[in-house]
């Protein structure tokens, strides 16, 4: 079957500028994750959705960063007024259940790139 | 917060050499342990969980971890590597019933033919 699909896989933008990721999760998994992957460190939480709510939006970096999800499925990680130490890669994830130790399908990522 | 760490950030093995590598976290509580693997150029994929029961757990392609409680730890075990399991290895854990995961840095392995 399909897994997490984003979109788009390598995003080169100049600072100051907007951008929009995209991730599609597994039909019918609940949970959806956002994190952060930059070069020679862990994976950093963004945010974390439960169906359309984000109850925990706590690793956000700053107001540039937002998301939202919508019918429990496709979510966006939108990044406004982009800086350089946006460069990373971002990971979606998504979840069949609410609980912990249901594990995290993880897609490709969106490697961004910003000049 | 929680935090994890792994202690070995680049790991050069040659084939058929034993693996170990460490990870520890910090939470008093209950946790779901997992181990995940990312392959070059490919998606991180779980290789294995713990939440309850034996603390051996076996995974996939012949890994294995062993959560030992006073320790704090996860390690993550191969008696004998291949060069296929040339990867980057990410320790994770998430407190009993919350939902936000916590990972580590990473471990490259990297396999000598």
């Amino acid at each position: 079957g399909a897994g997490v699909s984003q979109s788009p896989s390598n995003k080169v933008t100049e600072k100051g500028k907007d951008v929009e990721l995209r991730c599609d999760p597994i039909s019918g998994h609940t949970a959806l994750y956002w994190y952060r992957q930059s070069l020679g460190q862990g994976l950093e939480f963004l945010i974390y959705f439960q169906g359309n709510s984000a109850p925990d939006k706590s690793g956000l970096p700053s107001d540039r960063f937002s998301a939202e999800r919508t019918g429990g499925s496709v979510s966006t990680l939108t990044i406004q007024r982009t800086q350089q130490e946006d460069s990373a890669v971002y990971l979606c994830a998504s979840s069949p259940r609410d609980r912990g130790h249901s594990p995290l399908h993880f897609g490709n990522g969106t490697r961004l790139t910003v000049t | 917060a929680q935090s994890v760490s792994q202690h070995n950030h680049h790991v050069i093995l040659s084939e058929a050499a034993s693996l170990e590598l460490g990870c520890n976290y910090s939470y008093g509580g209950t946790v779901n342990l997992f181990w995940y693997v990312q392959y070059p150029g490919q998606h991180l994929q779980l290789l294995l969980k713990y939440f309850s029961g034996d603390p051996l757990v076996k995974g996939i392609k012949g890994f294995e971890a062993e959560f030992i409680k006073s320790k704090f730890s996860f390690n993550l075990r191969k008696p004998s590597v291949q060069w296929s399991d040339t990867a980057e290895y990410f320790c994770a854990v998430n407190a009993y019933n919350f939902n936000k995961f916590y990972f580590g840095s990473g471990t490259k392995l990297n396999v000598k033919p």
